[in-house]
């Protein structure tokens, strides 16, 4: 079985701070790992995904992510936040093997203080 | 290249009423997976499918039901609403069966209300 575990359902940082939001998963194989951002009244836009390639992930407005096998997570970091940032992000993960289920973590809303 | 077009947008119906949704994929993707998603339960996995079949289910009633047609268009039907199926329901496109290589493209969804 698989799951993902978002760490804190709201973030709050300072334009132009670093961003840091936190993805743990669980799978009982190597598993492939995304990043969707949603904005209000929007669907998921993918950020970036891993998929056993490269561990560090670099994907769209300037975020990356770092797979640790070790410590099972793939966390979602940008070096400045802009006021443009602000929006809910979603980890997803799914275990190989064709066909199946993508989990989705609860969330984590991003708040972006001027 | 257009998106993931789901229609209509909005939607409001009466307990006890059936809905159908429909959900165009992009040009070329032949899966498409439905998500209910709600404040309280989060992002919830509906079905998925590929090439007219379905692939995978998730844990939801039989009230919920869906089918994939050969341009690959996908509708959602509810039947015998219910208040707790007020939602967001989003649709989600892949190049590939099971989406887990390429990712998934979603719709901007569909806002289901039930009264």
């Amino acid at each position: 079985a698989q799951s993902v575990t978002q760490l804190g359902s709201r973030v709050s940082v300072s334009e132009g701070a670093l961003v840091l939001l936190r993805c743990n998963y669980s799978s009982s194989v190597p598993p492939y790992l995304f990043w969707y951002v949603q904005y209000p009244n929007q669907g998921l836009q993918l950020l970036l995904k891993y998929t056993s390639a490269a561990t560090l992930v670099k994907g769209i407005n300037g975020f990356e992510a770092e797979f640790k096998k070790s410590e099972t997570s793939f966390h979602l970091t940008k070096p400045s936040a802009h006021m443009s940032d602000a929006a809910e992000y979603f980890c997803a993960v799914i275990s190989p093997g064709g066909y199946q289920k993508v989990t989705f973590g609860t969330g984590t809303k991003l708040q972006v203080i001027p | 290249k257009a998106g993931v077009t789901q229609t209509p947008r909005y939607l409001i119906k009466t307990r006890g009423q059936q809905v159908t949704l429909s959900c165009s994929p992009i040009s070329g993707h032949r899966s498409v997976s439905w998500y209910q998603q709600t404040p309280g339960q989060g992002l919830q996995f509906l079905f998925e499918y590929f090439s007219e079949t379905q692939r995978n289910k998730g844990n939801f009633p039989g009230r919920f039901s869906g089918r994939q047609f050969s341009n690959s268009r996908s509708e959602m039907n509810v039947s015998t609403l219910e208040l707790g199926d007020s939602a967001l329901y989003l649709c989600a496109s892949s190049l590939g069966q099971g989406g887990e290589i390429y990712g998934y493209t979603f719709g901007s969804g569909t806002r289901l209300t039930v009264v």
